[in-house]
């Protein structure tokens, strides 16, 4: 089964200052791994996706996210953290399990960026 | 304006009654799903629909119903509401293959069960 793990429910961090937001998984096939943001009181927006290739991808708003198949993690990252970025993040993992292959996502991690 | 709608914003209503929340969207992609958002359960898939009149069950389908008669409409329908259907309800549509494409969502409807 597959399964898409958020271990921070809350990050916070200082504005200027890099941020990491963290995204661990396990999938029977290949791991086709995406990460969303969500604006309070709005639907969730794309970020970046990983399907294969480079295992660093860039995505929006000058985030990243590093793809390591043995520590099977996705972590998002962005070198200076700025107050908008504080939002809701979900990361989302390939479900092999539901059929059509649709997207099977995390729990969420909200970012608070500290002015 | 181009893009993903739904309706209501906000609902409001009591155990047992019958509610429908409208999802339009106007790229005529050809999936579109719904999701619901709960604390600590982040979001979950009801239902989806590949095409027109092609629908099939997602995670957490039980309670609920959908149809796709047009391309661009996919109505979710909770037949008998319960307190345990209290949630923010996403659509999303996206125009190929979902795991490898984002997904567009639109702005959400907050479920209220009395």
């Amino acid at each position: 089964a597959q399964s898409v793990a958020q271990p921070e429910d809350q990050v916070n961090v200082a504005e200027g200052n890099p941020l990491t937001v963290k995204c661990t998984y396990s999938v029977s096939g290949n791991p086709y791994l995406f990460w969303y943001v969500q604006y309070p009181n709005r639907g969730l927006q794309f970020l970046l996706k990983y399907i294969t290739g480079d295992n660093l991808v860039k995505g929006s708003y000058g985030f990243e996210a590093e793809f390591n198949k043995s520590q099977t993690s996705f972590h998002l990252k962005k070198p200076s953290a700025l107050v908008s970025d504080s939002a809701l993040y979900f990361c989302a993992v390939r479900d092999y399990q539901t059929g059509a292959n649709n997207l099977f996502f995390g729990t969420g991690t909200r970012l608070t960026v500290i002015p | 304006d181009a893009g993903i709608t739904q309706s209501p914003r906000y609902k409001i209503t009591e155990t047992g009654r019958q509610v429908t929340l409208m999802c339009h969207q106007t790229w005529s992609h050809s999936y579109m799903f719904w999701y619901r958002q709960d604390l600590g359960h982040g979001l979950r898939l009801i239902y989806y629909s590949a095409a027109a009149d092609i629908t099939d069950k997602g995670e957490v389908p039980d309670g609920y119903v959908v149809s796709r008669s047009k391309t661009e409409n996919f109505p979710l329908t909770l037949e008998s509401a319960t307190r345990s259907q209290t949630s923010v309800y996403f659509c999303a549509s996206t125009a190929d293959e979902p795991s490898n494409n984002e997904q567009f969502f639109g702005p959400g409807t907050r479920l209220t069960v009395l």
